[in-house]
């Protein structure tokens, strides 16, 4: 069965200092994975997906994340944190068909950015 | 475009009653599912459909029921609600079967349920 591990519950940035979060991901097969945020209140959107094209995935506000399939790892990065980027992010993985098409997602981290 | 509506946004209920959350999306999709979020748990999936007339269970499917009877709407009903079902709800949908080329879940705003 799939898995998603997110590492650390809480982040705190500086505004303008990088963005990492990180995230591995257990599965037997080749995954899908994405990352979603959510803001207060709110519920998810997708930032970026990885669907096996290219490993280096560009997605909205100025995030990326690259799949390294030695690692089973998909980290979330973002070179200049803004204060709009604060809210929780998830990691979650699928795979194509049946059950397993069903998302599992991370417990999530949440991200602070400091002024 | 409304996307995936959930209703009620609040609701607190005592221990044993019953209430239905309802979700309806106007994207034609033919997938969709509801997730329980509790602190520090993230999102765990309660139910899904792929199409009308066909759920499934998810992981934690235990007090909950589940319908599909148009391409709109899944309901979740909780049958005799516990203080162990306090969480925020959502419903998500996507365009094609499940996580396939699109991968893009659409969520609802979320429905808060207390029991006391």
């Amino acid at each position: 069965a799939q898995s998603v591990t997110q590492l650390g519950s809480h982040v705190s940035v500086s505004e303008g200092a990088l963005v990492l979060l990180r995230c591995n991901y257990s599965s037997s097969v080749p995954p899908y994975l994405f990352w979603y945020v959510q803001y207060p209140n709110q519920g998810l959107q997708l930032l970026l997906k990885y669907t096996s094209a290219a490993t280096l995935v560009k997605g909205i506000n100025g995030f990326e994340a690259e799949f390294k399939k030695s690692e089973t790892s998909f980290h979330l990065t973002k070179p200049s944190a803004h204060m709009s980027d604060a809210a929780e992010y998830f990691c979650a993985v699928s795979h194509y068909g049946g059950s397993q098409g069903n998302l599992i997602f991370g417990k999530g981290t949440k991200l602070s950015v400091k002024p | 475009n409304a996307g995936v509506t959930q209703t009620p946004k609040f609701q607190v209920l005592k221990t044993g009653q019953s209430m239905t959350l309802q979700c309806a999306q106007d994207m034609n999709h033919e997938y969709m599912s509801w997730y329980r979020q509790d602190p520090g748990m993230g999102l765990r999936l309660i139910h899904y459909s792929v199409g009308a007339g066909i759920t499934d269970q998810g992981e934690v499917p235990n007090g909950y029921n589940v319908s599909r009877s148009t391409t709109e709407d899944f309901p979740l009903r909780l049958l005799s609600a516990a203080p162990s079902q306090t969480s925020v709800y959502f419903c998500a949908s996507s365009q094609t079967g499940l996580a396939s080329n699109t991968g893009e879940l659409f969520f609802g705003e979320g429905s808060r349920l207390t029991v006391l």
